[in-house]
């Protein structure tokens, strides 16, 4: 499985574009990246998932360039309600399907 | 409809003793996973059922860890004789059939004293 990597902590004022960046340099062609959203006491959530060029959905776009070594999530317009840790995965779709966490992002909204 | 659910949220036991964590998943999901997440890390995999087939447990840290889904639905994750070690938030997550997006549960959080 690819490892990632990305940064430990961010901070942001509300209603600024928060832009997360993780790079995976040994993702593989079948690999897709996947990010998940995780509040304090609650399990994670998905956000958005990408095989290259741009995804969007109704809460964050993911930005992937053509040599897929490198990922980012946007999210746009942040509020305090965005603090939160944000995971960035690559997912190989194949075998026990099992999710590989890192770290993540903690993302400190300030007011 | 209902989301994934886990009793109890919070279990504190003695070293030594046994503990049975359950997970309810998704009404239909057919795949169900048990993550282990200690304190600021990432959630770590344990294991994976496809109905009631265990297909992959290669993440049970030991011979202590017993997860089983007879009926292919409610699952349970028993540690036996916990160890201070396994204090973290256990967490479960059900998926559908060639679903890639993983539904989690808000995890029961063991302490062991």
């Amino acid at each position: 499985l690819a490892k990632t990597t990305q940064p430990i902590s961010m901070d942001s004022y509300e209603g600024q574009e928060v832009n997360i960046t993780c790079s995976h340099n040994n993702i593989a062609t079948n690999d897709y990246i996947t990010w998940y959203q995780q509040f304090p006491s609650q399990g994670p959530r998905f956000i958005i998932q990408g095989y290259k060029t741009k995804v969007t959905n109704e809460v964050a776009s993911l930005f992937i360039p053509a040599d897929r070594k490198s990922s980012t999530l946007s999210l746009p317009r942040v509020s305090l309600s965005d603090t939160a840790v944000y995971y960035c995965l690559v997912y190989s779709g194949a075998g026990s399907y099992q999710l590989t966490f890192g770290k993540g992002t903690k993302l400190s909204v300030i007011p | 409809g209902a989301g994934v659910s886990q009793s109890p949220r919070y279990k504190v036991a003695k070293r030594g003793q046994d503990v049975a964590l359950r997970c309810d998943p998704i009404s239909g999901h057919v795949s169900l996973f048990w993550y282990q997440q200690a304190l600021g890390q990432g959630p770590e995999f344990l294991t994976y059922f496809q109905n009631e087939a265990q297909l992959d447990k290669s993440g049970l840290p030991s011979d202590r860890f017993f997860a089983e889904r007879p009926e292919g639905s409610v699952s349970t994750l028993k540690i036996q004789r916990t160890q201070q070690e396994d204090s973290a938030v256990y967490l479960c997550a059900s998926t559908g059939l060639g679903n890639y997006e993983q539904y989690f549960g808000p995890g029961t959080r063991l302490t062991v004293t």
